[in-house]
């Protein structure tokens, strides 16, 4: 879906440095969301916001944090990345209930 | 806490068989959601069942759920090559409301021989 955008695609990086992963949606939903994907574990929610400046934690919270100033972007950071985060980290979008709809996703490893 | 099942994890068929996945939840759930995702790709909505009972068919792709609203089953009749993914069912996340925040399963990959 183009109306759904993250960046980057691929990242490297080390243990203890900070990562930001963005997300930009070009649909105006109000509801966006932040899953990780690991094999055995399928989608777990990160956190989710129902509108600008509302954010709340979903199932797997711990070491991240999200802002949304902007409708339109939903920023994921890492303030300090730990090996278990290496994973691949989808942002989604939705009318409320409706179906949600996934970006192309950002593979992550930490070294 | 709530959790939503689905078996087998993996399933490799030659082409031209039947595929079935299941979803089991813990918690009644108001809908439920099928996705697939092919591989290195991303997951994608395929239909949404609300009622009790109720079966959806896309072509050749069957879907229930149950009485109860705690199981579902995806169905593929004559399984093509271009049905390889991972194909995931999810349910509102149990006091959620309409915040559209959804419980996963863990998904079933399907393989297909040519």
């Amino acid at each position: 879906d183009a109306g759904i955008t993250q960046s980057p695609r691929y990242k490297i990086t080390e243990t203890g440095r900070q990562v930001t992963l963005m997300c930009h949606q070009t649909w105006s939903h109000s509801y966006m969301f932040w899953y990780r994907q690991d094999l055995g574990h399928g989608l777990r929610l990160i956190y989710y916001s129902a509108a600008a400046d509302i954010t709340d934690k979903g199932e797997v919270p711990d070491g991240y944090v999200v802002s949304r100033s902007k409708t339109e972007n939903f920023p994921l950071t890492l303030e300090s990345a730990t090996r278990s985060q290496t994973s691949v980290y989808f942002c989604a979008s939705s009318v409320g209930h409706q179906p949600q709809h996934f970006g192309d996703g950002t593979r992550l490893s930490i070294l | 806490g709530q959790q939503v099942m689905q078996i087998p994890q993996y399933q490799h068929v030659q082409e031209g068989e039947d595929f079935t996945t299941y979803c089991n939840s813990s918690t009644t759930l108001s809908n439920i959601q099928w996705y697939k995702q092919r591989p290195g790709g991303h997951p994608v909505f395929l239909i949404q069942l609300v009622k009790s009972g109720e079966v959806k068919k896309q072509k050749r792709l069957t879907f229930q759920f149950g009485e109860a609203k705690k199981n579902s089953s995806l169905h593929i009749t004559a399984t093509q090559t271009t049905d390889v993914g991972t194909y995931f069912c999810a349910g509102p996340l149990k006091g959620s409301g309409n915040t559209g925040k959804l419980i996963f399963g863990q998904g079933t990959t399907l393989q297909v021989k040519p």
